[in-house]
């Protein structure tokens, strides 16, 4: 079974350092982009950063450039979403997602259609 | 980054009612739109890709259309799981903006 795996919920004080994972199994992680979403409380998706964890080239929302740092370890299946100091806004559900891509004549197409389960990240003093 | 909106921002439907959400682009993003479903506290789910393809195991009561920059996701017969938040996203160019969401509830 193709699944994505998230590290459990984490409850911080403000700049206080994180990392979440995200651990892939039932396919060739290599292969396949993984992305990051932010769902803040009672409100929508964020799309915030993609990785490709065959050789580590990543792509941020300029929302969220500087802010966080994706990372994979394709060794190990996983990958990272990691926070340097954190702030009470950071207070959020994060999901990591694997994109599919399909093909046909008209184009390339792109979604995220493997969702881990999330982890909420709660940041309070 | 290319915005996304969506309407209604929520709407109340009975059980076998046709509902339509609709997703509008500030730029023309061609077919490169995808419908998500997400339940309360669960991850979301992918529904259609590419505008109007179904995902592999969705139900074939949902069904997509558009292209440029307006689309619609329709559901043909509302049933009683599928009371919940719907979102598109555009996946023409990087960051894959997100609409705010459209949230089926109970007449």
């Amino acid at each position: 079974e193709v699944q994505l795996v998230q590290s459990g919920a984490e409850v911080k004080k403000p700049g206080e350092s994180l990392k979440i994972s995200c651990k892939g199994s039932g396919y060739n992680f290599t292969i396949y982009w993984i992305g990051w979403v932010r769902q803040m409380p009672g409100k929508g998706l964020e799309w915030m950063g993609i990785i490709y964890p065959g050789d580590s080239d990543t792509r941020y929302s300029p929302s969220f450039q500087g802010q966080v740092t994706i990372s994979a370890d394709k060794s190990i299946s996983t990958t990272y979403l990691q926070w340097s100091s954190l702030k009470a806004s950071d207070t959020a559900m994060y999901y990591c997602a694997r994109r599919g891509d399909y093909y046909d004549s008209s184009g390339y197409y792109r979604a995220f259609e493997i969702w881990g389960q999330g982890t909420m990240v709660t940041v309070s003093s | 980054d290319i915005q996304m909106t969506q309407s209604p921002s929520s709407l109340s439907a009975s059980v076998g009612d046709r509902v339509t959400i609709t997703c509008r682009a500030s730029q023309s993003i061609s077919s490169y739109l995808n419908w998500y479903q997400q339940r309360p506290g669960k991850a979301p789910k992918l529904l259609i890709y590419a505008a109007s393809s179904l995902q592999s195991g969705v139900p074939s009561r949902f069904s997509g259309s558009g292209s440029g920059t307006d689309f619609t996701l329709t559901i043909s017969s509302l049933q009683p799981e599928d009371f919940t938040t719907y979102y598109c996203q555009q996946s023409y160019r990087t960051p894959f903006t997100f609409g705010p969401g459209t949230k089926v509830d109970i007449k």
